[in-house]
């Protein structure tokens, strides 16, 4: 079993909307998070980090911690056609964080319908 | 310009051969990470480098070794690749551990 999971698997969401897009670790230990974005034939790209609970912004898009469920999630509001890709979670427990370890979810493949 | 870059970009070997994949930063990162990419799997950590001669496995490092001779460049070799191994492989690069990852564009590797 994968200790990042993310749902929904795929996602589609009509231009203008909001995209949420959940992940869950089932390690207690992970404290860290980032959200990764990758388009079709690229590498993945960070988005942002979160480390602290409760939420974190940046322009239109907002991350949410909580760590007492084990719980990060990511929205994206007034989608664009543009944030279609594949976006991956990515933890880290404090241990590893030295390391530079992380730990990547399976990803959510999003669409946005124009 | 920050960059990360990866060759060959597409590669096709039969099993047995050895295969070398390369992968170069231009921003001095310290650190730099190869992966590799299958669906429904994410992205699993195969090897991680420290700097120069400074390298750790990751996850998955079986069937894999590497190089890190100049602080910029860091390859991943396949001794005796298998069909297993076909994958995308990403290299990726930050300024220190637990830093953002840059990531490169991916080599495509298929071993018939």
């Amino acid at each position: 079993q994968q200790k990042v999971q993310q749902s929904p698997e795929s996602l589609s969401v009509p231009e203008g909307g909001m995209a949420s897009l959940n992940c869950t670790s089932s390690d207690r230990n992970f404290q860290y998070f980032w959200w990764y974005r990758q388009h079709s034939g690229e590498g993945p790209k960070a988005l942002m980090s979160i480390f602290s609970d409760g939420d974190k912004k940046e322009g239109r898009f907002t991350a949410h911690l909580n760590k007492a469920s084990l719980h990060v999630s990511l929205h994206i509001r007034d989608s664009q056609p543009s944030d279609s890709a594949l976006y991956f979670c990515a933890a880290s427990d404090p241990r590893n964080y030295n390391q530079g370890k992380l730990i990547f979810g399976q990803g959510t493949k999003l669409s946005i319908k124009p | 310009d920050m960059k990360v870059t990866q060759m060959p970009r597409y590669l096709i070997k039969r099993m047995g051969e050895n295969v070398l994949l390369e992968c170069g930063q231009d921003m001095s990162h310290e650190t730099m990470y190869w992966y590799r990419q299958d669906p429904g799997l994410g992205l699993q950590l195969i090897y991680i480098s420290y700097d120069v001669d400074s390298n750790s496995e990751g996850d998955i490092p079986k069937g894999y070794r590497v190089s890190r001779k100049k602080r910029e460049h860091f390859s991943l070799i396949l001794d005796s690749a298998k069909t297993n191994q076909t994958s995308v492989y990403f290299c990726a690069s930050s300024l220190g551990r637990g830093r953002e990852q840059y990531f490169g564009p991916g080599t495509r590797l298929t071993v018939l």
